[in-house]
C-alpha cells in the first residue's frame, strides 16, 4: 500500500537558518502530494501540494518538488523564523486510492531566536 | 472562507462514559475523516464516510464508532470511553474523487483534546 516517510524531529534551527524536512514516498502510478502544518493546540492547515511530476509547490516562503524519480517532495525554506515552529506533516493521495490521504509520521520544527 | 468546525475543544470524560464528537463542514465535501493523534504515533485513521450513511473503518477502528445521517456533519462515538482514548482527535473533509478529480487536499477542523479520567 501507500506509505509516507519523512525525517523524525526534532529540527532545531536558529534564526535566519536554511530548512530542508526530507519527504520519501512509496505509491503506484502518480499521487498527489501535500505539505501540511500544524501549529500547538491547532489542527493542521495545508501549506502546500503538487500534483504531477516536477510541479513546484510554495506559499509563505516554504517550496517543495515532486520528484518522481527519486519520489520525493522535500520541504524547503531559505530563511526560517520563530514563528515557523510547528509540527509539518508530508501527505499523498494516491491516484488510484479513491478517498484516502496517507500521512507521514510528521516533524517538529523548532526554531530559536 | 472553508470551514471544518469541531464542537469542543477541550473535553473531559469519565471511564465508561458514552462520548460524541461532533464535526460540521460547510464545504459540500463528500467525504470525511476522524483521525487521533498522539505523540510519536502521528495520524491514525479511525473512520471515514465518503456518502450520507457510508462509513468505512480506518486502521484503528476499536473502541469507536461514527455516524453520518447529514452530507455536512460526522460524528465520532466512544460507547464507553476509556484511559487509552485519551488524545487529540482530528476531523477532516475533502471532496470525492470523481471523474478522475485529483489533488484535492483535507480540510481540517482545530482539533478536540480529550482526556479520560
Amino acid at each position: 500500500g501507500d506509505s509516507v516517510t519523512q525525517m523524525e524531529g526534532p529540527v532545531t534551527l536558529s534564526e535566519e537558518a536554511f530548512l530542508t524536512i526530507n519527504c520519501t514516498y512509496t505509491a503506484t502510478g502518480y499521487p498527489s502530494l501535500f505539505w501540511y502544518v500544524q501549529y500547538p493546540g491547532e489542527g493542521l492547515q495545508l501549506l502546500l501540494k503538487a500534483t504531477k511530476a516536477d510541479d513546484k509547490g510554495s506559499n509563505k516562503g516554504f517550496e517543495a518538488t515532486y520528484r518522481k524519480e527519486t519520489t520525493s517532495f522535500h520541504l524547503e525554506k531559505g530563511s526560517v523564523q520563530v514563528s515557523d515552529s510547528a509540527v509539518y506533516f508530508c501527505a499523498l493521495r494516491g491516484q488510484n486510492a479513491g478517498n484516502m490521504l496517507t500521512f507521514g509520521g510528521g516533524t517538529r520544527l523548532m526554531v530559536k531566536p | 472562507d472553508v470551514k471544518v468546525t469541531q464542537s469542543s475543544r477541550y473535553l473531559v470524560k469519565r471511564t465508561g462514559e458514552k462520548v460524541f464528537l461532533e464535526c460540521v463542514q460547510d464545504m459540500d465535501h463528500e467525504n470525511m475523516f476522524w483521525y487521533r493523534q498522539d505523540p510519536g504515533l502521528g495520524l491514525r485513521l479511525i473512520y471515514f464516510s465518503y456518502d450520507v450513511k457510508m462509513k468505512e473503518k480506518g486502521d484503528i477502528p476499536e473502541g469507536y464508532s461514527v455516524s453520518r445521517e447529514k452530507k455536512e456533519r460526522f460524528s465520532l462515538i466512544l460507547e464507553s470511553a476509556s484511559t487509552n482514548q485519551t488524545s487529540m482527535y482530528l476531523c477532516a473533509s475533502s471532496l470525492g474523487y470523481k471523474g478522475g478529480r485529483r489533488g484535492t487536499e483535507a480540510f481540517f477542523g482545530q482539533g478536540t483534546r480529550l482526556t479520560v479520567v
